[in-house]
């Protein structure tokens, strides 16, 4: 089974930085991946990881690590328009592929 | 063309009726999914299709029947669904769903079904 934790809600000041954490436990972890979902649209795809490490995408980056079981995605020089919900989702590859959800968390980006 | 389309936006049925909601993409990917999404919850997934084949049922109820007669297609049949049912049911498809990398999945902007 998957148990995806993810802080519910958060607040930043625009062009602050912000760190969303989330911690997992997986059966058969092949892979984290971040999405953004504005309210009332589909997710978008922000980053994956598979290795520890950070991963680097302009003002987003996203760390993981697998011994930790934990992954965090750091937004940088924050905007209004990132205030969405942001999921964590495992990729789970016990029986056949398929990506578990987070809770998510919905961040609100204030002036 | 990255876009999975899903037809139709809005959907209200009661709880007697039979309805179908439709997905379809077109970037060559073999792997379609359905998610339902509750207000302020994450998506859960439903069901998965590899190369056309049902995948993966999450423990869904019956009165939901999905059908993949291609690699572009996906549907989802609904048939004396509950209030409860009510939420925003979500495709996507990706490259595979075998293997070492899913691939980044990439979503419809959703059905949102409501039972009266």
């Amino acid at each position: 089974g998957q148990n995806i934790d993810q802080p519910t809600e958060m607040t930043a000041t625009e062009g602050a930085i912000v760190q969303i954490n989330c911690t997992y436990q997986t059966s058969g972890f092949n892979g984290l991946f971040w999405y953004q979902q504005h309210a009332g649209e589909a997710p978008t795809f922000l980053s994956y990881n598979v290795l520890d490490g950070l991963e680097e995408k302009g003002r987003f980056s996203s760390f993981l690590s697998r011994s930790k079981g934990y992954s965090y995605l750091l937004l940088k020089e924050l905007q209004m328009k990132d205030s969405a919900s942001y999921l964590c989702a495992v990729h789970d590859q016990t029986g056949a592929n398929n990506l578990f959800f987070g809770t998510g968390t919905r961040l609100t980006v204030i002036p | 063309d990255t876009e999975v389309t899903q037809t139709p936006k809005h959907l209200v049925m009661g709880m007697t009726n039979k309805k179908s909601l439709k997905c379809e993409q077109h970037m060559g990917h073999r792997a379609m999914y359905w998610y339902k999404q509750k207000a302020k919850k994450p998506p859960e997934l439903m069901f998965v299709y590899s190369y056309e084949k049902l995948s993966i049922n999450e423990s869904v109820p019956s009165r939901f029947s999905p059908e993949c007669p291609n690699s572009s297609l996906l549907n989802l049949h609904l048939h004396a669904l509950q209030p409860e049912d009510s939420a925003l049911y979500l495709c996507a498809s990706s490259q595979v769903a075998s293997g070492d990398y899913t691939g980044e999945l990439f979503f419809g902007e959703g059905s949102r079904l409501t039972v009266l």
